[in-house]
């Protein structure tokens, strides 16, 4: 059954900790997305990562951190450092990067993370 | 900074009328066009692409796209209480391998 998926489902964070948010996908996905939505809002991207062992920033990439050490991995470390980590996380794969025009991109479950 | 905007609704219509989308984009050169469905708490799924000017249907959806007024609609036939949730449209950013979403747009149809 293919898929992205993503844990865990709920996270609850005290602040000053690092946490990680795990996302496997077995669509054999050259590319991998992490967003950020909050209530009211879109979603806004973290970092991306279009093959192994390369990622980039997104719009929001600073207390976020990523590795891309595998084809089907691609965890983030929400650090300390990120002042307001309440937010849904959600995890995304795209066949190519979105080279051609009609290339989709698909969404995990997504984490919900609190901090308390 | 690219953007994209929705109007944020609720936009509310009765069982079976039709209900209609709107998305502008700042990226002239932006050249594919998404709408995802989004359902409260869980993650967005994807109803529809176009890149190409004019419509595309799907069931009971249809995408129309003016790249020269850089607007995206999604038309939504025969609306039903199921379909009540976020509507959003997303934009691949030209150059770039990534999607610049807009807001949403809350819809709410009523039996």
């Amino acid at each position: 059954d293919g898929g992205i998926t993503q844990s865990p489902k709920y996270l609850f964070r005290k602040e000053g900790q690092n946490v990680t948010l795990s996302c496997e996908q077995n669509l054999n996905h050259d590319a991998m997305y992490w967003y950020r939505q909050d209530p009211g809002q879109g979603l806004r991207l973290i970092y991306y990562s279009q093959i192994v062992n390369d990622f980039q920033k997104g719009d929001i990439a600073e207390g976020y951190s990523v590795s891309r050490e595998k084809k089907e991995s691609f965890p983030l470390t929400v650090t300390s450092a990120q002042k307001n980590p309440t937010a849904f996380y959600l995890c995304a794969s795209s066949i190519d990067g979105l080279v051609r025009p009609s290339s989709e991109q698909f969404f995990g479950p997504g984490t919900r993370l609190t901090v308390l | 900074q690219k953007e994209v905007e929705q109007n944020s609704g609720p936009l509310s219509v009765p069982e079976g009328a039709i209900a209609s989308l709107n998305c502008t984009y700042s990226d002239r050169g932006s050249q594919s066009f998404f709408w995802y469905r989004q359902y409260s708490g869980k993650s967005p799924e994807l109803i529809m692409f176009i890149y190409s000017n004019g419509d595309k249907e799907d069931g009971r959806f249809t995408a129309q796209l003016n790249k020269a007024s850089q607007y995206v609609s999604l038309l939504i036939r025969d609306s039903q209480p199921s379909d009540s949730a976020t509507y959003l449209c997303a934009v691949r950013n030209s150059g770039y391998s990534t999607l610049t979403f807009g807001k949403g747009t809350m819809l709410l149809v009523s039996p």
